[in-house]
């Protein structure tokens, strides 16, 4: 059984420009959820996708946005993108009337913002 | 809401020592209690959990973590580290349902031959 798979793995943009990244979650898996990961705040809770529909959103602005397709495949999009924005993003998935909360991870995009 | 406590940032220990990485979780309601661990370049893989039952939870490698419900702990052990081992451990706590998953800052153990 195939993994969380995150597309890309590394990518490399300046600062203004705007990026999408990809997550394919495990198979019969419907939610998806997105964390950025850096060294000086941990893990920060971005939102949490559920049948196409955003269930839970982090305390991020705006530039930041989500969704979610038919095939509960998730992206996520970050525009106008500043210096600060350089992290790891993290996409999980969790396996449906899993009612603790156990998440799946993929191996992230570790985005770089000059 | 709910929160974690990581104290200890980095654990530097001998390899074939034993190791305890602290966690304590505050919440106003049950939660599901998590250790996730985290290798260079990867993203995180569940290393053991706590639902419920028996308050004692062993991993395949050989770390166990105690909940301590009078106490909101979840401190994760292991009686004889290796040098594998050495990576960020994360503690998470979780209301279940569609709550979002809460994490600590994370620690990373470095194990020293």
């Amino acid at each position: 059984k195939a993994g969380v798979t995150q597309t890309p793995r590394y990518l490399i943009k300046t600062r203004g420009q705007q990026v999408t990244l990809s997550c394919s979650p495990i198979s019969g898996h419907r939610s998806v959820s997105w964390y950025q990961q850096t060294p000086g705040q941990g893990l920060q809770f971005l939102f949490e996708y559920f049948s196409e529909t955003q269930r839970n959103k982090g305390n991020f602005p705006g530039r930041f946005s989500g969704r979610q397709f038919s095939n509960s495949r998730s992206e996520m999009n970050v525009s106008t993108l500043e210096l600060g924005d350089s992290a790891l993003y993290l996409c999980a998935s969790t396996h449906p009337g899993q009612g603790s909360g156990e998440l799946f991870f993929g191996e992230g995009s570790r985005l770089t913002v000059l | 809401a709910q929160s974690v406590t990581q104290l200890d940032s980095q654990v530097p220990v001998f390899e074939e020592a034993p190791v305890e990485l602290r966690c304590n979780y505050s919440s106003s309601v049950s939660v599901y209690l998590f250790w996730y661990v985290q290798y260079p370049n990867q993203g995180l893989q569940l290393l053991l959990k706590y639902l419920s039952g028996s308050t004692l939870v062993e991993s395949i490698n050989g770390f166990e973590a105690e909940f301590n419900k009078s106490q909101t702990s979840f401190h994760l052990r292991k009686p004889s580290v290796h040098i594998s081992d050495t990576a960020e451990y994360f503690c998470a706590v979780s209301p279940g349902g569609y709550q979002k998953v809460t994490f600590g800052t994370g620690t990373k153990l470095q194990v020293i031959p």
